[in-house]
């Protein structure tokens, strides 16, 4: 059964470090968001992509956060210049019309 | 806005026992239900869903769930509880259909006492 796959599974980074996480969506899905759960707390949606665009994005989602899609597969979340707050784990969906699928999270954690 | 509210932090039943989880919502449109599992340190799987028609919906693993549209309900049922349903279990909402982003409750914890 196809799934969404995220790596790397965990990434230590300094404060101020710019860091890139990956995920392989489902291949023939068409849209592909981000998520994000700090420990113990619920998970929060970042971002929406669609037709190679943002399609709706969350107050968290500010200027230190990008999202691409540099060839047919991967689709990736950068963080420019990450902070302790950034401390969390981080999941790739992507869906067709119906549910989405979540991959296994990054778990970023940032000293 | 949507929302969902989740209004127990755990939930404890025995081993062979029929468990609830509770869950209400709150969307402007037609609501699009979800429940996801997360088992410790893993990403969140797909149980079931409620998009339209019968009210009662069935998932993986034996699990159902009944949409209530006067309550906004969508509490997550089964009727005999396994020691490995143990997990996080989440419920989320959509604001109708397409590609919107999902809206997802605090999670409830439930522990399954053999």
């Amino acid at each position: 059964e196809p799934e969404v796959t995220q790596t790397p599974s965990h990434q230590v980074t300094q404060m101020g470090q710019e860091v890139i996480l990956r995920c392989v969506p489902i291949s023939n899905h068409l849209y592909f968001y981000w998520y994000r759960q700090i420990l113990g707390q619920k998970v929060e949606f970042l971002v929406s992509f669609y037709n190679n665009e943002i399609s709706e994005k969350s107050e968290i989602f500010d200027d230190q956060f990008s999202v691409e899609r540099p060839d047919g597969s991967n689709f990736t979340l950068k963080i420019r210049s990450t902070k302790l707050e950034d401390s969390a784990m981080y999941f790739c969906a992507s869906s067709r019309m119906g549910e989405q699928y979540f991959g296994p999270g990054t778990r970023l954690t940032v000293t | 806005a949507q929302s969902v509210a989740q209004p127990e932090d755990q939930v404890n039943v025995a081993e062979g026992n029929p468990l609830t989880v509770k869950c209400t919502y709150s969307v402007s449109g037609n609501p699009y239900l979800f429940w996801y599992v997360q088992y410790p340190n893993r990403g969140l799987q797909f149980l079931l869903k409620y998009i339209t028609g019968d009210n009662l919906v069935k998932g993986s693993y034996g699990f159902e769930a009944e949409f209530n549209k006067s309550q906004t309900s969508f509490h997550l049922k089964k009727p005999s509880a396994l020691v490995s349903d143990s997990a996080l279990y989440f419920c989320a909402v959509r604001d109708g259909g397409g590609y919107q982003k999902v809206t997802f409750g605090i999670g409830t914890k439930l522990q399954v006492i053999p």
